[in-house]
């Protein structure tokens, strides 16, 4: 079982809905991160959350907006989505930011704009 | 840059064949070095992971030992099982505020 937890599992939008993804950990940790991930492809970093405060932002769209409301858990807002934002949305977190602590990863939410 | 290359498959083996997957990195210092497996519908698990030169991380029958003289993690198993069938990402976590950078991913497949 996963340590961190991601809802919904699976999620339909249209491209004028507003609608969010959650994740929740109580490891402890202090960093956390979005992924998006194309079916048979690696992840791609969205934004990196240390110490509640985003420290990365990779270039991605307006129409994502993270949000983390406390040291366990982190949001995404979906407004205004492509069809092409169609993926699986993944939520890791690791004890700190550096190196040396790994990323534990959710089971993701697969989302699907119509 | 920093970045990771695998060897592509997909990748077919027999039960209880031996499994290398090979992965070689480039960084400009000394990076943390991971393997992770992704199985069918779900997200990414934490298989093994070496922070420095000539350590072998290992777990449940995986080894993998960071070279660091031929800049290589090559992940192997001496006798694999169906249900080892899944997705292989190498991925390196160097000085980047925790970002990690993966390689392709090589997909397993293990026939009975």
């Amino acid at each position: 079982d996963t340590e961190v937890t991601q809802t919904p599992k699976h999620l339909v939008m249209g491209m004028t809905n507003k609608k969010s993804l959650k994740c929740e950990q109580h490891m402890g940790h202090r960093a956390m991160y979005w992924y998006k991930q194309k079916a048979k492809k690696p992840p791609e970093l969205m934004f990196v959350y240390s110490y509640e405060k985003l420290s990365i932002n990779e270039s991605v769209p307006s129409r994502f907006s993270p949000e983390c409301p406390n040291s366990s858990l982190l949001n995404l807002h979906l407004h205004a989505l492509q069809p092409e934002d169609s993926a699986l949305y993944l939520c890791a977190s690791s004890q700190a930011p550096g190196q040396f602590s790994p990323l534990h990863f959710g089971n993701g939410t697969r989302l699907t704009v119509t | 840059g920093n970045s990771v290359t695998q060897m592509e498959g997909p990748v077919t083996l027999s039960e209880e064949a031996f499994l290398t997957i090979n992965c070689t990195y480039t960084a400009t210092g000394y990076p943390s070095l991971f393997w992770y497996v992704q199985y069918p519908g779900e997200g990414l698990q934490l298989l093994l992971k070496a922070t420095k030169a000539d350590d072998k991380g290992s777990n449940k029958g995986f080894e993998a030992t960071y070279r660091k003289e031929t800049t290589s993690f090559h992940l192997e198993k001496g006798s694999v099982q169906v249900s080892d069938s899944a997705v292989y990402f190498c991925a390196l976590n160097y000085n980047q505020g925790g970002k990690l950078i993966f390689g392709q991913g090589t997909e397993l497949s293990v026939k009975p």
